[in-house]
């Protein structure tokens, strides 16, 4: 069974840092792209970033294009985003979800974590 | 960047109806590289069509979807009571970018 399990999440200023996680299992990690998507309080999806397997593509949204980096360590099945100079828009559900495409991103998601929420606030 | 407008933005059925779902892109998808999910309160979006026509693993078949270029549709075709929920429709042609979403309600 496949599971994405998110961590990092919480309180954070305006203008800090943080650093989300997402532990995968059930599947062969290194055999396909990840990404994570947000999703503000009571809005809409919206694709953040995703690489691919062997890191050797990454793409960003153009809102955090600068600020967030996206890596992958295939020998610990983990997914990672590192997230600076985070503002009160960044505040959402961040779910990490597993790519289907060969190359990739872009890409579509057959499996999501549940999600870890960050919030943006002084 | 290909931008998705999703209509109606809320669809007041009883269950058995059918729902007809409409997702319009700002310029062609490529390959018809478009995917829908849905997400019920709480829950992770769940994949249920991918290249605008093809059922993920384990989605019944009253979930169908069509189109190319620029306009797609999710069809449910009796609504069971399960089926109330958000339907996203995504493009992968080109970025990621998803529509604003479809709320199906319960009349």
């Amino acid at each position: 069974e496949v599971q994405l399990v998110e961590s990092g999440g919480g309180l954070v200023q305006p203008g800090r840092s943080l650093r989300l996680s997402c532990a995968a299992s059930g599947f062969t990690f290194d055999d396909y792209a990840m990404h994570w998507v947000r999703q503000a309080p009571g809005k809409g999806l919206e694709w953040v970033s995703g690489i691919s397997w062997n890191s050797g593509s990454i793409g960003y949204a153009d809102s955090v294009k600068g600020r967030f980096t996206i890596s992958r360590d295939n020998a610990k099945n983990s997914l990672y985003l590192q997230m600076n100079s985070l503002r009160a828009e960044d505040t959402a559900l961040y779910y990490c979800a597993k790519g289907v495409m060969v190359v990739s991103p872009p890409d579509y998601f057959d499996y999501w974590g549940q999600g870890t929420l960050v919030t943006v606030s002084s | 960047e290909i931008v998705l407008t999703q209509s109606p933005g809320t669809l007041s059925l009883s269950p058995g109806e059918r729902a007809t779902l409409s997702c319009r892109a700002s310029q062609s998808v490529s390959s018809s590289y478009l995917a829908w999910y849905q997400q019920k309160p709480g829950q992770a979006p769940r994949l249920l069509i991918y290249g605008a026509s093809s059922r993920a693993t384990g989605i019944p078949d009253r979930f169908s979807g069509s189109g190319s270029g620029t306009d797609f549709t999710l069809t449910i075709s009796r609504l069971e009571p399960e089926d109330f929920a958000v339907y996203y429709c995504q493009q992968y042609g080109s970025s990621g970018t998803f529509g604003q979403g479809t709320k199906v309600e319960i009349k």
